[in-house]
């Protein structure tokens, strides 16, 4: 069992580039979630999905855009890379039946 | 508006010692509460919960106490080690939205050996 898996671990973009986040688990998991974290603040819901085919907002949706195809995959999208878009982002997963969300090892990204 | 606080962004205890980690709420539509410990450079790991009809859960050194009127919960580790050095994350759900968590900004515990 790998768990949650991301790819890359690292990237730079510059200003308006585009790019994918990939997540993948192999617990079959119905819920899956991105997350990001910034210096001196929680975690924040950008995106969700409880199943494939059924996504939904989160707290920070703003230039994201997600869309779940299978149960394994749940790849995040920046359209138009903006420098307040440099974070880690995470990725999670979780079954429906409880509350525990299990993390990737997150990607960092810095937009230049 | 910060649903979920971790009010000390740092702690440092002895080795052998006990941590105790505070977390407040104001959310009364939270009915489920976690603690996630973060190593740099890795993801959060779930570490221990509880839930709003208990007001204490333990596992091993780790113990979560809940006090629903003053909407404050506490992590206790005893003892401390060293390991035990990490950022620690206090999170919360509310009833039937399992898939949405709420964190707080975390406190950095420090165990001196």
């Amino acid at each position: 069992n790998a768990g949650v898996t991301q790819t890359p671990k690292f990237q730079v973009l510059k200003t308006g580039q585009s790019m994918t986040l990939q997540c993948a688990q192999d617990m079959n998991h119905e819920y899956m979630s991105w997350y990001r974290q910034d210096p001196g603040m929680g975690l924040r819901l950008i995106h969700y999905s409880v199943g494939a085919g059924i996504t939904d907002q989160g707290e920070v949706p703003n230039g994201y855009n997600v869309s779940r195809s299978t149960t394994e995959d749940f790849p995040l999208r920046l359209l138009s890379a903006a420098p307040s878009q440099t974070s880690v982002y995470f990725c999670a997963s979780g079954t429906g039946t409880t509350y525990e969300q299990y993390f990737g090892p997150g990607t960092r990204l810095t937009v230049t | 508006d910060q649903q979920v606080k971790q009010n000390s962004p740092s702690l440092s205890v002895q080795e052998g010692r006990i941590s105790i980690l505070n977390c407040d709420y104001t959310n009364s539509m939270f009915d489920y509460f976690l603690w996630y410990k973060k190593y740099p450079a890795e993801g959060p790991t779930f570490l221990i919960s509880i839930s709003s009809i208990k007001d204490k859960n333990e596992d091993g050194r780790f113990t979560v106490f809940l006090n629903k009127s003053a909407k404050h919960l506490s992590l206790h580790i005893v003892p401390s080690q060293p390991g035990d050095s990490a950022v620690y994350f206090c999170a919360a759900s509310e009833s039937g939205s399992n898939y949405k968590l709420t964190f707080g900004k975390g406190t950095l515990l420090t165990v001196n050996p």
